[in-house]
């Protein structure tokens, strides 16, 4: 089945530690994108791709990293340096064509530190 | 700046009422998209609709409605006859700059609870 993943569906960390969250992608999509939601808020864009090896900072980037090294797969990583972590976080990807692209969304990793 | 307000922040009617999700939005564009999403008590972020800012036809599929404005800047959505399987959360989003990876911009969501 075509689809997003995002592994594991909760995670737990202790303060200081870094931690990455997995999203992998079977839909031949070119762009992906890490959102970061918070209770009784919308979601709001950390970093997105449009192509491998090429990705850029949304609207809350500090504490994170990524990379992008190959089509399928953008992992998240949240440092140490992110001051509060705990958060639901959601993998997107879409096509990138001439016209928009509708973004869908895997299942979510829910992280909680400790 | 692009921005979207979900005025209601939750909602609570009974099974087969009908009921109405307010979306309002701000953007310079003249071209940009609207999409909402369903997201259920398991997280996930499920696709309903995309329109264009170019398209104002109204637009129905099963139970579900849209109504674009250009004129209010809204782009409400109905549920005809709810079920209970209809309470989530329900987002609306707007895409400015299309033909480019870019951010969605969320509103911060209305909370629908149907109830028997």
């Amino acid at each position: 089945d075509g689809g997003i993943t995002q592994s594991p569906k909760y995670l737990f960390r202790k303060e200081g530690q870094n931690v990455t969250l997995s999203c992998e992608q079977n839909l031949n999509h070119d762009a992906m994108y890490w959102y970061r939601q918070d209770p009784g808020q919308g979601l709001r864009l950390i970093y997105y791709s449009q192509i491998v090896n090429d990705f850029q900072k949304g609207d809350i980037a500090e504490g994170y990293s990524v990379s992008r090294e190959k089509k399928e797969s953008f992992p998240l990583t949240v440092t140490s340096a992110q001051k509060n972590p705990t958060a639901f976080y959601l993998c997107a990807s879409s096509f990138q064509r001439g016209g928009a692209d509708t973004q869908y969304f895997g299942p979510g990793t829910r992280l909680t530190v400790l | 700046a692009q921005k979207v307000t979900q005025a209601q922040t939750e909602i609570s009617v009974v099974e087969k009422e009908d009921v109405t999700l307010d979306c309002v939005y701000e953007t310079r564009d003249t071209t940009y998209y609207l999409f909402w999403y369903k997201q259920p008590p398991s997280g996930e972020l499920v696709f309903l609709i995309r329109r264009n800012s170019f398209d104002e036809q109204n637009e129905i599929s099963g139970r579900y409605s849209w109504n674009f404005q250009k004129s209010t800047s809204s782009f409400n959505f109905t549920i005809t006859a709810s079920q209970v399987v209809d309470s989530a959360v329900y987002f609306c989003a707007l895409k400015e700059d299309p033909g480019t990876a870019s951010k969605l911009t969320f509103g911060t969501g209305t909370r629908l609870q149907v109830t028997l």
